[in-house]
């Protein structure tokens, strides 16, 4: 079956402890991207990877970083948590084909809290 | 930069009513367009997108949307409402600027009442 998943799909933690939260696809993409989710806010671009080893900025990404190192990951790494990191993240990929109007695939989503 | 607007934060009709969510986008030029539903505890998934091959675009559970350059829309609408549409609604649009970013309006929950 073709799938987004992500781990874990929720977590509790505390401000400045280093988390990763990864996200494999089995669909052969070259394109993954990563959103946060808040009330009255949407989704927000955090991270976005054209194929390994290319990532670029989407429009949040402070505090976050990504690596892409393998065409099926795409974790993304909090290295010193804050509160305002809480929200709902999810993962997303599509292929390049076509880009900019291919349609994205989205994972599970991962509820993160940061106390 | 582009940007989605989506008014209404919470729409609410009847089942057997008309769903209109409205999306207007800022661009100028002729921006790729989507509309995403998200279901409780799920993730997003695509209903319908405007590559600019047709001007309405007929997605999947008889959702669809008109793109209007004139008025810089992309409303969707569902002649009959059902109680399984009830979900939040999210409008996007694709940056053309070779950066392959997305922008995501802040959604519309819709709300069917029997």
């Amino acid at each position: 079956e073709a799938q987004v998943t992500q781990n874990p799909r929720y977590l509790i933690t505390v401000t400045g402890k280093k988390l990763t939260v990864t996200c494999s696809q089995n669909m052969n993409h070259e394109y993954m991207s990563w959103y946060r989710q808040d009330p009255g806010l949407g989704l927000r671009q955090i991270y976005y990877s054209m194929n390994v080893e290319v990532t670029d900025k989407g429009d949040v990404p402070e505090g976050y970083k990504v690596s892409r190192k393998e065409k099926r990951n795409f974790p993304l790494i909090l290295e010193s948590p804050s509160p305002n990191q809480t929200s709902l993240y999810f993962c997303a990929s599509s292929s390049s084909g076509t880009l900019p109007s291919v349609t994205q695939y989205f994972g599970p989503g991962t509820r993160l809290l940061v106390l | 930069a582009q940007s989605v607007t989506q008014l209404g934060s919470h729409v609410s009709v009847s089942e057997g009513a008309l769903v209109l969510l409205r999306c207007n986008y800022s661009s100028s030029v002729p921006p790729y367009l989507f509309w995403y539903v998200q279901y409780p505890n799920q993730g997003l998934q695509l209903l319908l997108k405007y590559t600019s091959a047709a001007t309405l675009v007929k997605g999947i559970n008889g959702f669809e949307a008109e793109f209007k350059k004139s008025e810089t829309s992309f409303h969707l609408t569902k002649p009959s409402a059902h109680m399984s549409d009830a979900a939040e609604y999210f409008c996007a649009v694709s940056e053309l600027s070779g950066t392959y970013k997305y922008i995501f309006g802040t959604g519309t929950r819709l709300k069917v009442l029997a």
